[in-house]
């Protein structure tokens, strides 16, 4: 089975400082790993994610997000945080073994961030 | 490029009544997948298609629910009789096949059974 565990219901960072989104995951297989972001009354929108290769990745709106084997861990990272970024967050798992998980992600509970002025 | 397109967005109905939700994928796409999102929660999994074919659905899609993408394109989402417990946020996605994997989410249908 696959989880995912977003340990910080909310995060609150003051503008123009670092913001670190936690996420840790299980799987059986190689996992694909996935940050999303949600907007009130709006669907989920792709920031990023990790398939293989580089253990940084970078995404959209200056966000990346750093793939850690032996923590199990992917961490969704912004060097300076902006009011605009103020949203839910999802991490989200896939198992790579397709046959063990089929095509579906699985979500974490999600991280409120707030970014103050 | 259009993105994913879901209608109603909003859907009140009444407990024992049945509901259709319709979910219009990224026209290139060939997957297709229906999620459910309750307040404060992480979107949960209910069913997987490729083409028409859906390939896989979750225990959570009780015998009330019913899902179809009978062309390969737009997608329906049934259910029937429907309970309190059924009051939630209904999100489509859908994705490319051959090695993109990240899926692209409609804005929702959001349900509210009184």
């Amino acid at each position: 089975a696959q989880s995912v565990a977003q340990p910080e219901d909310q995060v609150n960072v003051a503008e123009g400082n670092p913001l670190t989104v936690k996420c840790t995951y299980s799987v059986s297989g190689n996992p694909y790993l996935f940050w999303y972001v949600q907007y009130p009354n709006r669907g989920l929108q792709f920031l990023l994610k990790y398939i293989t290769g580089d253990n940084l990745v970078k995404g959209s709106y200056g966000f990346e997000a750093e793939f850690n084997k032996s923590q199990t861990s992917f961490h969704l990272k912004k060097p300076s945080a902006l009011v605009s970024d103020s949203a839910l967050y999802f991490c989200a798992v896939r198992d790579g073994m397709i046959k063990a998980a089929g095509n579906k992600l699985t979500f974490g509970g999600g991280t409120r961030v707030l970014v103050k002025p | 490029d259009t993105g994913v397109s879901q209608n109603p967005r909003h859907k009140i109905t009444k407990r024992g009544q049945n509901v259709t939700f319709r979910c219009d994928p990224i026209s290139e796409h060939n997957r297709l997948y229906w999620y459910r999102q309750t307040l404060g929660q992480g979107p949960e999994f209910l069913t997987y298609f490729q083409n028409e074919a859906q390939l896989e659905k979750s225990r959570l899609l009780s015998d009330r629910f019913s899902a179809e993408r009978p062309k390969g394109s737009f997608s329906t989402l049934e259910i029937q009789r429907t309970e309190q417990g059924d009051s939630a946020m209904y999100l489509c996605a859908s994705s490319a096949s051959g090695g993109t994997y990240e899926q692209y989410f409609g804005p929702g249908t959001r349900l509210t059974v009184t």
